[in-house]
C-alpha cells in the first residue's frame, strides 16, 4: 500500500528562524510530490509540485527539496514569520494510478 | 474570482436525518473530488468524478453518495448520517485528475465541519 510519513507531527520555532519538514514516502512507481499549506479553519493551499526529475522548487521563502531515489522530499522555511503557522501536507502521485496518498500533515507554530 | 465554494461551513445534525453538503466551483474544472480530513489521519478521499455523469469511490466511501449532474456541481449526500461521520469535509476541484502522470493543482474549498449527535 502507497504511504506517505511526515515529520515531526508538530513543531514550534521563533519567528525568524528557519525550520526543516520530511515527507518519506512508498509510492511506487513515483509520478509526482505536492507539498500543500493549511491555514487553521481553511482549505489546503498548493505551495509546491515536483515531478521526478525535479531536485528543488522554491515559493518564496519555500523551498521544496525531493530525493527520487531515496524517496524523501523536506520543505524548508526561512526567516518564518507568524503568517506560516499552519499545518503542511505531502502529497505524492503514483504513475498510472487515479488515487494521491496523502500524508496526515506536520503543525508549525511560529511564537513571536 | 476562481474558486470552489462550499455550504453549509458549519452544520450540527442528529444521527439519521439526511443532508446535503453542496460544493460549486467557477473555474470550468473537469475534475471534482470530497475529502474527510480527521485529527492525525491526514485527508482521505471520500468520492470523485472525472466529469459530468462520471463518478467512482475513494478511499472511504461507505455511507456517502455523491451525483455529478452538472460540471460546476458536485453535492456530497448523508443518506442516513452517524456520529462516525463526525468531521471535517472538503471539496476540491482541478483542471483535470490530479493524480498519475498529471501536474494539475487541486483548488479546495473552505470546508465543512460536520457533526452528528
Amino acid at each position: 500500500k502507497n504511504q506517505v510519513e511526515q515529520s515531526p507531527q508538530s513543531l514550534i520555532i521563533l519567528e525568524g528562524k528557519n525550520c526543516t519538514l520530511q515527507c518519506n514516502y512508498t509510492v511506487s512507481p513515483f509520478s509526482n510530490l505536492r507539498w500543500y499549506k493549511q491555514d487553521t479553519g481553511r482549505g489546503p493551499v498548493s505551495l509546491t509540485i515536483m515531478t521526478f526529475s525535479e531536485n528543488t522548487k522554491s515559493n518564496g521563502r519555500y523551498t521544496a527539496t525531493l530525493d527520487a531515489d531515496t524517496k524523501q522530499s523536506s520543505l524548508h522555511i526561512t526567516a518564518s514569520q507568524l503568517s506560516d503557522s499552519a499545518s503542511y501536507i505531502c502529497v505524492v502521485s503514483a504513475s498510472y494510478d487515479y488515487k494521491l496518498s496523502f500524508g496526515a500533515g506536520t503543525t508549525v507554530t511560529v511564537r513571536a | 474570482e476562481a474558486q470552489v465554494t462550499q455550504n453549509p461551513r458549519y452544520l450540527i445534525t442528529v444521527t439519521g436525518k439526511k443532508l446535503t453538503v453542496t460544493c460549486s466551483q467557477n473555474m470550468n474544472h473537469e475534475y471534482m473530488s470530497w475529502y474527510r480530513q480527521d485529527p492525525g489521519l491526514g485527508l482521505r478521499q471520500i468520492y470523485y468524478s472525472m466529469n459530468v455523469e462520471v463518478t467512482d469511490k475513494g478511499d472511504v466511501p461507505e455511507g456517502y453518495k455523491v451525483s455529478r449532474k452538472e460540471k460546476r456541481n458536485f453535492p456530497l449526500i448523508l443518506e442516513s448520517p452517524s456520529p462516525n461521520q463526525t468531521s471535517l469535509y472538503f471539496c476540491a476541484s482541478s483542471l483535470w485528475i490530479p493524480s498519475g502522470g498529471s501536474t494539475d493543482t487541486q483548488y479546495f474549498g473552505p470546508g465543512t465541519r460536520l457533526t452528528v449527535l
